[in-house]
């Protein structure tokens, strides 16, 4: 079956603790991308990936991380976690990125939470 | 870049057609018109996409007006498994506002 998946779906940590919200893709996409949800504001694109070793800011890129050494995972990285990082986060998939018209799969989502 | 303007909310009856409207007035002539839904807090699903044509597949209809600056996304029977937040994007910005939180009232 066709699907990004995420881990973990749910996690509380505290402040200042390193964390990885994995995702990885099974449909050979070539971008990816990683979106935060807060009530209100809808969902804001963080990093994204063009392809392997290339990635890009996003519109909250700040106190975010990513890596995309394989093509399938696109892993995002808090360093520092700090209390207004508390959200829901999507990461997507496609085969090209949105601007050529095709379709995203999103995954399930993360909802985090820091103390 | 194009940004979106969709109502907050909208009601449908069961089995009637659902019309969700989008103004895009700023869209440029090759930014694609996108529709997706967000059901609960699931990840979001994609419905439909379209450049200048209308388009149909098995979920929905979007129907572009001649000019682009608006669009509408018609479910033409809708069903209790419908009500979601949808959500109107184009493209270079794919920026996902808040959407129409459509409710299909049995």
């Amino acid at each position: 079956e066709a699907q990004v998946t995420q881990n973990p779906r749910y996690l509380i940590t505290v402040t200042g603790k390193k964390l990885t919200v994995t995702c990885s893709q099974n449909m050979n996409h070539e971008y990816m991308s990683w979106y935060r949800q807060d009530p209100g504001l809808g969902l804001r694109q963080i990093y994204y990936s063009m392809n392997v070793e290339v990635t890009d800011k996003g519109d909250v890129p700040e106190g975010y991380k990513v890596s995309r050494k394989e093509k399938r995972n696109f892993p995002l990285i808090l360093e520092s976690p700090s209390p207004n990082q508390t959200s829901l986060y999507f990461c997507a998939s496609s085969q090209i990125p949105p601007e050529g018209g095709n379709e995203q799969f999103f995954g399930p989502g993360t909802r985090l939470t820091v103390l | 870049d194009a940004k979106t303007t969709q109502p907050t909310s909208m009601d449908c009856a069961e089995g009637r057609a659902a019309n969700l409207p989008c103004n895009h007035s700023t869209i440029s002539g090759n930014e694609y018109v996108y529709w997706y839904r967000q059901i609960h807090s699931q990840g979001p699903q994609y419905i439909i996409h379209g450049l200048k044509n209308n388009e149909t597949n098995e979920m929905a209809s979007l129907i572009i007006t001649e000019d682009r600056k608006s669009s509408t996304l018609i479910l033409p029977h809708a069903t209790l498994r419908d009500t979601a937040v949808y959500y109107c994007i184009v493209t270079f910005q794919f920026y996902f506002g808040t959407g129409t939180s459509l409710t299909v009232i049995p």
